[in-house]
């Protein structure tokens, strides 16, 4: 089965610390994405990797960077962490770049900036 | 951009119907779709590309009108696993989900 592990279900931070979210895929999936999830809203996409050192924005990149120094990982880095980045994130991979290929999820990183 | 789902969300009762809508403003190549349960991590169902080929489920099935980048998602005689919330995601490589359907069947 593939496997798509976030390194904390729960995580409370406060205002003004960098935090660093881990995502990390072991079916040597090409594409990894971060997603957050708000009620009403639907997931949206922070950023994503298509290979090793290379990162696109999505469509909401501020307040947040990411690194992939290795394919299998993935992370989510919010350099200073404000309370109305509190919200569920969701780390996502594929195998390809092709249009027909299903991304797998992670279960997800609840963060709370107090 | 992204995609719209409608209705926000539908309540039924076991053995009902629904049918979930998912509308682009971009070109469409493929659709996919989702389903997450309370708690858990968002699960494929589908993919639908242009031509008509679709990948997946075989007890929902969906429709992928290329022209008007609207697809929908179909459910019959809806059990009470299929209560969760629905997304529909688009993008060749960038892939962007929508706003979110939540489902609820009730006994």
């Amino acid at each position: 089965d593939v496997k798509v592990t976030q390194s904390s279900r729960y995580l409370v931070k406060r205002t003004g610390e960098k935090v660093f979210l881990e995502c990390v895929q072991d079916m040597d999936h090409e594409n990894m994405f971060w997603y957050r999830q708000d009620p009403g809203l639907g997931l949206r996409l922070i950023y994503f990797s298509y290979d090793v050192k290379m990162k696109e924005k999505g469509d909401i990149p501020e307040g947040y960077s990411v690194s992939r120094e290795k394919k299998e990982r993935f992370s989510l880095i919010l350099e200073s962490a404000s309370t109305n980045q509190t919200s569920m994130y969701l780390c996502a991979s594929s195998p390809s770049t092709g249009a027909d290929t299903e991304a797998f999820f992670g279960q997800g990183t609840r963060l709370t900036v107090v | 951009q992204q995609p719209v789902q409608s209705p926000q969300a539908v309540i039924l009762r076991e053995g009902e119907d629904a049918v979930i809508n998912c509308s682009s403003s971009k070109a469409l190549y493929s659709v996919h779709w989702y389903r997450q349960k309370h708690g858990e991590a968002p699960v494929f169902l589908m993919i639908l590309l242009k031509g008509g080929e679709q990948k997946g489920h075989d007890k929902i099935s969906a429709s992928f009108n290329e022209k008007k980048q609207q697809s929908s998602l179909y459910l019959t005689a809806s059990q009470l696993s299929y209560s969760g919330t629905y997304f529909c995601g688009t993008g060749f490589q960038k892939l962007v989900f929508g706003t979110g359907t939540r489902l609820l069947v009730s006994p």
